[in-house]
């Protein structure tokens, strides 16, 4: 079975420091892995992903996550926080396959001005 | 190119009704997945239709069922709604094993 635990369900960070929201899964088979943002009163946006190849994935507005095996983790990190950023993200893993996605519980970042 | 559309947006049931939520795949997917997404929690997996098949179901009762279309459109059905019902209906779409896309969601209040 695979889950998905995402460390620290509200994040706070000052405008322009670093962003690091952690995820890690577990799977018995290798995973796809996903990193999704919701806005207020909004469906969920795709991030980025990982599939195969490359561990270090780069996706839009400047978000990027490094696949670690090892660590069985998949932390999402943007170097400069803007207020934009505040919003819900969702660490999520699914099979290769498009079979269901399994969704952590969600981290709530917060940029302080 | 529209996205994933679902509909309505909002609506508001009585206890012990039924109700039909709708999606609208992604132009060029055939797969649709529903999730529903309680206040404050992640979005939990339902079912995932393809082929007008009900392919991967997650764990809800049978009064949570579905259909797909020709067209791969889908419907959501919930009988005999509870308050617990109460919670952001969200439709994926996909095509086979690539990245899912999903809608704005339908906010369902049941009362």
């Amino acid at each position: 079975a695979q889950s998905v635990t995402q460390l620290g369900s509200h994040v706070s960070v000052s405008e322009g420091a670093l962003v690091l929201l952690r995820c890690n899964y577990s799977s018995s088979v290798p995973p796809y892995l996903f990193w999704y943002v919701q806005y207020p009163n909004q469906g969920l946006q795709l991030l980025l992903k990982y599939t195969t190849g490359a561990t270090l994935v780069k996706g839009i507005n400047g978000f990027e996550a490094e696949f670690k095996k090892s660590e069985t983790s998949f932390h999402l990190t943007k170097p400069s926080a803007h207020m934009s950023d505040a919003a819900e993200y969702f660490c999520a893993v699914s099979e290769a396959g498009g079979f269901k996605t399994i969704f952590g519980a969600g981290t709530r970042l917060f940029v302080k001005a | 190119d529209a996205g994933v559309t679902q509909s309505p947006t909002h609506l508001i049931k009585t206890r012990g009704q039924q109700v039909t939520l709708r999606c609208s795949p992604k132009s060029g997917h055939d797969t649709v997945s529903w999730y529903q997404q309680a206040l404050g929690q992640g979005p939990q997996f339902i079912f995932q239709y393809y082929e007008e098949e009900e392919r991967q179901r997650g764990n809800f009762p049978d009064r949570f069922s579905g259909h797909q279309f020709p067209n791969y459109s889908s419907e959501l059905n919930v009988n005999a709604l509870l308050l617990g019902d109460s919670a952001l209906y969200l439709c994926a779409s996909s095509l086979f094993g690539n990245t899912i896309y999903f809608g704005e969601g339908s906010w369902l209040t049941v009362v």
